[in-house]
């Protein structure tokens, strides 16, 4: 069965800061990677996803991740961050079948993020 | 707006009610999902659905029914709870290229 695990269960960083969240997913076969983010009161968003292809990826509101294949590994970064980036994130993994989407997503635990101005 | 449309957004009963959660996309996908989000967890799925026909029970209890009528619609139907079933329950949809999830359907449990 694959599983999703995320090293830090809550960040705390002041405005300008850079971060890197940690994602490593356990599955041997191909896989399709994702992050999301969940502000406060509001719906799961993705933020970007990875399915093949450049290993670097880039999603909305300036953040990026990159796939290490050799690592199992899916960091999501942003090299500065913004108060209104104060979040929870969670990465998600998914069989990829053809090059397409398939089956459920596993998430991660979850990574709180507080951004201080 | 999500497209995925979830309702109601916020529900609370009793432990001897029945009550039901409804989900709907006019996406054209083809896979639904309820997944269940508590405090402190993680995002716990509990039935898959693809084409309407079910292909996924995460050894959910039996209090918690789902129903897919079409490829459009997805329930999900409560009975005799427990207060330790309040959560944030999501539904998702997905196709070729990924996941779309809706606002959630906030339930407490009394």
């Amino acid at each position: 069965a694959q599983s999703v695990s995320q090293h830090n269960h809550h960040v705390i960083l002041s405005e300008a800061a850079s971060l890197e969240l940690g994602c490593n997913y356990s599955y041997g076969g191909t896989v399709n990677l994702f992050w999301y983010v969940q502000y406060p009161g509001q719906h799961l968003q993705l933020l970007l996803k990875y399915f093949s292809g450049d290993p670097l990826v880039k999603g909305i509101k300036g953040f990026e991740a990159e796939f290490i294949k050799s690592k199992f590994s899916f960091n999501l970064r942003k090299p500065s961050v913004q108060w209104s980036d104060t979040a929870e994130y969670f990465c998600a993994v998914n069989k990829n079948a053809g090059g397409t989407s398939y089956g459920k997503l596993t998430f991660g635990q979850g990574t709180i993020l507080t951004v201080h101005p | 707006e999500t497209g995925v449309t979830q309702t109601p957004r916020h529900l609370v009963m009793g432990m001897t009610n029945k009550k039901s959660l409804k989900c709907e996309q006019h996406l054209g996908h083809n896979a639904m999902y309820w997944y269940k989000q508590s405090a402190k967890k993680p995002l716990e799925l509990m039935f898959v659905y693809n084409f309407k026909e079910q292909t996924e029970n995460n050894s959910v209890p039996s209090r918690f029914s789902p129903e897919c009528p079409n490829s459009s619609h997805l329930f999900l139907h409560l009975h005799t709870l427990q207060p330790e079933d309040s959560a944030l329950y999501l539904c998702a949809s997905s196709h070729r290229t990924g996941f779309l999830f809706g606002e959630g359907s906030r339930l407490t449990v009394l």
